[in-house]
């Protein structure tokens, strides 16, 4: 039941912008997205919970479509800070926080 | 944000003995905390659920008698990990709730563990 994440790396110049999906066989109650550096734990950066869903700050910015099955999240513009390996974390209605498979961001100067 | 902390932040031990990790939340109840194990390059896998005050609910394929959870108070939770073996190695992260609904999980800074 683990959520599925496309692509599984990018490779971006500062400045581009970038898509990563989070995939799920089954409807999620909610859809998390953390970004985390390397030996270090987690960083929340914001939560959805209504099918059609559509939230962001500053340049980052995620969707959650209208079946709650599938996540996207945008990063416009990027930063060499924006580096790391972004999860999403879904739930279905159990009250237990699972993570998707991962998406690796490297940005360079 | 709320702040968890997660002792020891890293920490080797000799095949065969047993390890313990504590997770608070400080300034907030949690009335669940999880734990997760990270191997390298790779997700963060759910061990266990463990609610105050009950059993911890662990995942599939997580051996209980070998991680033993006790939360036995609403701010802290431990993980011991018995008889560590090599195989145990790897990065344990905690993380509380602070309410009944899953709205924005607070991680513990984590635990490398490494197992000679």
């Amino acid at each position: 039941q683990q959520p599925v994440q496309s692509p599984q790396a990018v490779i971006l110049r500062e400045g581009e912008d970038a898509v990563i999906n989070c995939s799920s066989s089954k409807a999620l109650y909610s859809v998390h997205w953390y970004r985390q550096k390397h030996g270090e734990a987690p960083v929340f950066l914001m939560i959805l919970l209504k099918g059609g869903e559509q939230k962001g700050h500053d340049k980052i910015s995620a969707s959650f479509n209208e079946k709650k099955q599938q996540s996207s999240l945008y990063l416009t513009a990027s930063q060499l800070s924006y580096s790391g390996t972004y999860f999403c974390g879904t739930e279905m209605n159990t009250d237990k926080l699972i993570f998707g498979t991962g998406t690796r961001l490297q940005v360079f100067p | 944000g709320a702040v968890v902390s997660q002792h020891p932040s890293w920490v080797i031990c000799k095949s065969g003995t047993s390890v313990k990790i504590e997770c608070r939340s400080l300034d907030f109840q949690a009335t669940t905390m999880f734990w997760y194990r990270q191997f390298p390059k790779q997700s963060l896998m759910l061990m266990a659920t463990s609610n105050e005050g009950s059993k911890a609910t662990y995942e599939q394929g997580v051996e209980k008698d070998k991680f033993l959870i006790n939360h036995a108070s609403l701010t802290l939770s431990t993980l011991t990990v018995t008889s560590a073996h090599p195989e145990d190695s790897s990065f344990y992260i905690c993380s509380a709730l602070r309410g009944p609904m899953v709205t924005e999980a607070f991680f513990g800074q984590g635990t490398r563990l490494t197992v000679v």
